[in-house]
């Protein structure tokens, strides 16, 4: 156990449906960082908060949003789902800005359908 | 803008025998560089990293990795590998004080043999 805890673990949606991935980072992490796994895009950043803040954007599409709340909790929230939006989702968390290493979570696998 | 290019994407190899998975990457600033492995249905898990100080950098499960400056290099070395060293490899870079994001390879599988 990583420490870093995303749920759901699955999910089967439909095109055009909206989803929401939450993430819970590890004790004491003020950092959350999301990426997106796919098959033809290889891992993505896509965006990052640091203590309820936004700090860092990627490459997220403009129909994917994020937050982080006080109690340090993300969510991802997915809308207007298309057939490539299909892949697993990682959350990560670390101490605070600057790199140590980060620690992932074991995913959110997406399908949409 | 950084990029990293891990030069293989199958790499299948006999038990006991060494391996070097090769990454190169980009960056016009200085980085911080990372190898994570990803078993089947897991995350991803710090093999390890190099911040700065001596180029040959130790990990865990028996890696080792060396960083090249002037190759813009950061190859993983393991002497003798085992089955359970089949997964997914994977290089990241992250520029120094730009908050954190990595940048990740392509991956390369690694398929261990008896």
């Amino acid at each position: 156990d990583s420490g870093v805890t995303q749920t759901p673990k699955h999910l089967i949606t439909a095109t055009g449906q909206r989803v929401t991935l939450r993430c819970s980072p590890r004790s004491g992490d003020l950092s959350v960082y999301w990426y997106q796994q796919s098959l033809d895009q290889g891992l993505q950043f896509l965006i990052q908060y640091y203590n309820g803040e936004e700090r860092a954007k990627g490459n997220i599409l403009e129909r994917f949003s994020a937050q982080q709340f006080p109690d340090l909790h993300s969510e991802l929230n997915l809308s207007s789902l298309e057939l490539g939006d299909s892949a697993l989702y990682f959350c990560a968390s670390s101490r605070d800005r600057e790199i140590d290493g980060y620690t992932f979570g074991s995913g959110t696998r997406l399908t949409v359908v | 803008a950084q990029s990293v290019t891990q030069l293989d994407s199958q790499v299948p190899v006999f038990e006991e025998a060494p391996v070097e998975l090769r990454c190169n990457y980009s960056s016009s600033v200085s980085v911080y560089l990372f190898w994570y492995v990803q078993y089947p249905n897991q995350g991803l898990q710090l093999l390890l990293k190099y911040l700065s100080g001596s180029t040959l950098v130790k990990g865990i499960n028996g890696f080792e990795a060396e960083f090249n400056k002037s190759q813009t290099s950061f190859h993983l070395r393991k002497p003798s590998v085992h089955i359970s060293d089949t997964a997914e490899y994977f290089c990241a870079v992250s520029e120094i004080d730009q908050g954190g994001k990595l940048i990740f390879g392509q991956g390369t599988e690694l398929s261990v043999k008896p």
